[in-house]
């Protein structure tokens, strides 16, 4: 079964400082991979995906993500973070092939510290 | 629409009574997924349409639950016999099959259904 892990349930990082949201994997065939952020009282947005190509992926507000096949894993970065930031990242994986729904972690909270 | 629009946004019911739970996607998209996300966790799969039919509806959780989406547009989450351990927010999502947005689910703001 496809399935994601976050290994941590909080991050604390200072604001301008770089930030590091970790994420591994396990899937059957090749991981199709996602990245959502849920702001307090708001709906999960998207942030950023892999599918294939380049395993540095960009997405929206300065994220981005780095794919590892060796180690499994697909973790959420920023070079400089901001107050704004903080809120809860969700990692995903598409179910099996042919699938469309996807299987979400049990979410990082990631604090900015001012 | 602009977005995936979910009503209610808040439901209170008692223990046994039925709810539902309505789905409005964005115009166009193909694929309508529910799922249900309590606190402290990440979102549940529940069910997961491909125009009118049931794609995969392995995420519900018992013979309580059920969803339709009779004309591949507006969906409904019906939940029978509703338990305390029902309790969540329920989140529908939408997303196109074909494109760029391709596998991208937009999310509503979800139904946040407390059983009594």
């Amino acid at each position: 079964a496809q399935s994601v892990a976050q290994p941590e349930d909080q991050v604390n990082v200072a604001e301008g400082n770089p930030l590091t949201v970790k994420c591994t994997y396990s899937v059957s065939g090749n991981p199709y991979l996602f990245w959502y952020v849920q702001y307090p009282n708001r709906g999960l947005q998207f942030l950023l995906k892999y599918i294939t190509g380049d395993n540095l992926v960009k997405g929206s507000y300065g994220f981005e993500a780095e794919f590892n096949k060796s180690q499994t894993s697909f973790h959420l970065k920023k070079p400089s973070a901001l107050v704004s930031d903080s809120a809860l990242y969700f990692c995903a994986v598409r179910g099996l092939t042919g699938a469309n729904n996807l299987f979400f972690g049990t979410g990082t909270r990631l604090t900015v510290i001012p | 629409g602009a977005g995936v629009s979910q009503t209610p946004s808040n439901k209170v019911t008692e223990k046994g009574k039925y709810v539902e739970l309505r789905c409005d996607p964005i115009s166009g998209h193909t694929a309508l997924y529910w799922y249900r996300q309590s606190l402290g966790q990440g979102p549940e799969f529940l069910i997961y349409f491909q125009g009118t039919g049931a794609a995969d509806d392995s995420g519900l959780p018992n013979d309580r639950f059920f969803a339709v989406r009779p004309e591949g547009s507006v969906s409904t989450l019906k939940i029978q016999r509703t338990e305390r351990g029902d309790s969540a927010v329920y989140l529908c999502a939408s997303s196109s099959l074909v494109g760029a947005g391709a596998n991208v689910l937009t999310f509503g703001a979800g139904s946040r259904l407390t059983v009594l």
